[in-house]
């Protein structure tokens, strides 16, 4: 059974710092991996989306990295902002066909200004 | 138009009501989700619909009942439901269920008294 871990469960930071988020998970058989952002309350945004064939993606100040073969992805966020603050979900993609999403157990980022 | 909408944002109902969640999209997306999260946990998918057919049901009661009435719309009728059923109900779309990006609606927040 696919397990998807985020670590740390909670993150504070003064503005302008690069961080990093992990995500792992315990089957490397999977198809995608996406990361979204949700603020609280609302629905899932849509950050970026690695297949399984690409080693990284990167939007804005945004970058992500899968290695399959460790089961773990990062994102790397750049210059961070207090309008970052929000809880950061990965979600492992294992149903091919199906399009099946396992999600991750989050990590809550806050930006101090 | 890349904007998956749901209606109502909240609804509250009795055990003994029967009511509808709505989700719509306009991005010619052929895949459709429902999604259950509860407070503080990730997301947990539901149903998958593939061309306006239903091809994943994760064992959910029968107290719930999705349909597909077209390729845009995708309804999630509700009867009997039970106060643990409370939760943050997600639509989400991709262009179809072959590892596509999944794009997520605000959601419908739902009590059950």
């Amino acid at each position: 059974k696919q397990e998807v871990t985020q670590i740390p469960a909670a993150l504070s930071v003064p503005e302008g710092e690069n961080l990093v988020l992990n995500c792992s998970f315990t089957d490397s058989a999977i198809y995608n991996l996406q990361w979204f952002r949700q603020d609280p309350g609302k629905g899932l945004t849509s950050l970026l989306l690695i297949q399984s064939s690409q080693r990284e993606q990167t939007s804005g100040r945004l970058n992500a990295s899968l290695d399959k073969s460790s089961g773990r992805s990062t994102l790397y966020i750049a210059a961070s902002q207090p309008g970052d603050s929000a809880t950061y979900l990965c979600a492992v993609g294992v149903g091919g066909a199906t399009n099946k999403l396992i999600f991750g157990t989050g990590t809550l980022l806050a930006v101090q200004p | 138009d890349t904007e998956v909408t749901q209606t109502p944002k909240h609804l509250v109902m009795g055990m003994t009501n029967k009511k509808s969640l709505k989700c719509e999209q306009h991005m010619g997306h052929r895949a459709m989700y429902w999604y259950k999260q509860k407070a503080k946990k990730p997301p947990e998918l539901m149903f998958v619909y593939s061309y306006e057919k239903l091809s994943i049901n994760e064992s959910v009661p029968s107290r719930f009942s999705p349909e597909c009435p077209n390729s845009s719309l995708l309804n999630l009728h509700l009867h009997a439901l039970q106060p643990e059923d409370s939760a943050l109900y997600l639509c989400a779309s991709s262009q179809a269920t072959d590892s596509n990006e999944q794009f997520f609606g605000p959601g419908t927040r739902l009590t059950v008294l």
